[in-house]
């Protein structure tokens, strides 16, 4: 059974770091093709994609957000950190870490976590 | 960049058939999977690579994608479908794509 979870501070104040750990069992991030990914929503708003790491630890950054993302992965924990930089009000989000599948040339997202909501405000 | 464009909102009444659609520049060429999202919950994959059913999603939910548009239908919509739904296809240079969501109200 795979799961993910979330965890990290619910709340940062403008320019600080946000550092988000993903922590996830039934699965290795050891194993060929497979990656985990971060989305977040900001509150009553559309899911944004934000970085993906792979099994091999290549990284994916969405364009608008490279600059300010990072992520890395401690893979005998079972954890991706999600690393965002210069954090502003309007990164207030829930922030998702999910389960990526690769199946015909194509990627999407079966198991999701729960979501850990994140305030910036000072 | 590759956008995808849906309606912001959608009704249907109860026990008759809603249609939601994703548009895109020749979506028909990618794969399209919709997601199902109801307040304060994470969303649950409802249909993978077009119109494939994961375990447990009921028949009622179905996929299409051809041309400029991919189709969710949902037939004998109920109460308990109320949510937003997302598509999102692969891209090979922005990688993840998601449309901006609908809302379906069942009246």
């Amino acid at each position: 059974q795979i799961t993910l979870k979330e965890s990290g501070p619910t709340q940062v104040k403008p320019t600080e770091t946000l550092t988000l750990t993903c922590t996830f069992s039934g699965f290795s991030l050891s194993t060929f093709g497979l990656g985990v990914v971060w989305i977040r929503q900001p509150p009553g708003k559309a899911l944004e994609w934000l970085a993906l790491l792979y099994w091999n630890d290549d990284k994916r950054y969405s364009p608008s957000l490279k600059s300010r993302v990072t992520l890395t992965k401690d893979t005998s924990k079972n954890q991706v950190v999600l690393t965002m930089t210069d954090m502003d009000p309007v990164d207030t989000a829930t922030y998702y870490c999910a389960h990526r599948i690769a199946v015909g040339g194509t990627h999407y997202f079966e198991y999701w976590g729960q979501g850990i909501l994140v305030t910036v405000s000072s | 960049s590759y956008e995808l464009t849906q309606p912001l909102s959608v009704s249907v009444a109860l026990g008759q058939t809603a249609r939601i659609t994703c548009g895109g520049n020749n979506i028909g060429s990618r794969s399209v999977h919709w997601y199902q999202q109801k307040p304060g919950q994470a969303p649950v994959l409802l249909i993978c690579r077009d119109s494939n059913r994961p375990s447990g999603i009921p028949e009622r939910f179905s996929g299409s994608n051809s041309g400029n548009t991919a189709t969710l239908t949902i037939s004998r919509a109920q109460g308990g479908d109320e949510a937003d739904y997302y598509c999102q296809v692969w891209d090979s240079s922005t990688v993840v794509i998601f449309g901006g969501g609908t809302k379906l109200t069942v009246l």
